[in-house]
């Protein structure tokens, strides 16, 4: 069956960095988008942005193009959401989510990323 | 800046049907805006309703329908339960990678 797991949570100080995972597995990796989205606490989804696993090609939000940088390790089946310059308004849970050919299935369970000094 | 428009809430009565609709600040919606809908409960993950305008997943009830009306993306629910008390959030894509959710709707079953 379909599962995208993710890293657990994180704690960092303003100004650091965070690095969050998304492992994939019950179904061929490179066959699809995976993109990031994000929940601060109380409001909606926001998306961050989307990589090609096959060839590695991003697509970033122009609120997070000099903050975030998208990977993946296709020996894994591994992708990576690194966001730096941490703030507090950076505090979220941050969800990893499967697409192919416009139809968006499988979310990640989430990982919960907290801003605090 | 695209931004998508939702209807911060709405109520329902159960059995009764209600519309959510998804506008874009870009003009008409449109099936390439591929519309998606999706769903989520007190703290759970989202979960995928509609793909594609008004295609559902296996795991998506009958009473969810996808649409197109008046220039926006819409979804609707008939026959509503008090299990459909969420969440829900469109999803259109724009040019290259863009994909912009909306605010949500936050839909009461009363």
């Amino acid at each position: 069956q379909v599962q995208l797991m993710q890293s657990g949570a994180e704690v960092r100080k303003p100004g650091a960095s965070v690095k969050v995972s998304c492992k994939a597995s019950g179904y061929t990796f490179t066959n699809y988008f995976l993109h990031w989205v994000r929940q601060a606490p109380g409001q909606g989804l926001e998306w961050l942005g989307i990589i090609n696993t096959g060839s590695g090609d991003t697509g970033y939000s122009q609120k997070f193009q000099d903050r975030v940088t998208m990977t993946r390790d296709t020996s894994t089946s591994t992708v990576y959401m690194e966001l730096s310059s941490l703030i507090s308004e950076d505090t979220a849970i941050y969800y990893c989510l499967r697409e192919r050919i416009s139809q968006f299935d499988y979310w990640g369970q989430g990982t919960l990323v907290t801003v605090s000094s | 800046q695209t931004v998508v428009t939702q209807e911060p809430s709405l109520t329902v009565s159960p059995g009764g049907t209600v519309t959510l609709t998804c506008a874009s600040s870009t003009g008409a919606v449109t099936s390439t805006h591929y519309p998606n809908w999706f769903q989520q409960k007190p703290g759970q993950a989202p979960r995928t309703l509609i793909y594609n305008t008004n295609n559902r997943h296996s795991w998506t009830p009958a009473r969810f329908s996808g649409s197109l009306l008046g220039g926006k993306a819409a979804l609707t629910l008939s026959g509503v339960q008090p299990e459909d008390e969420a969440d829900y959030y469109c999803l259109l894509f724009y040019d290259g990678f863009l994909r912009v959710f909306g605010g949500g709707t936050k839909l009461t079953v009363l």
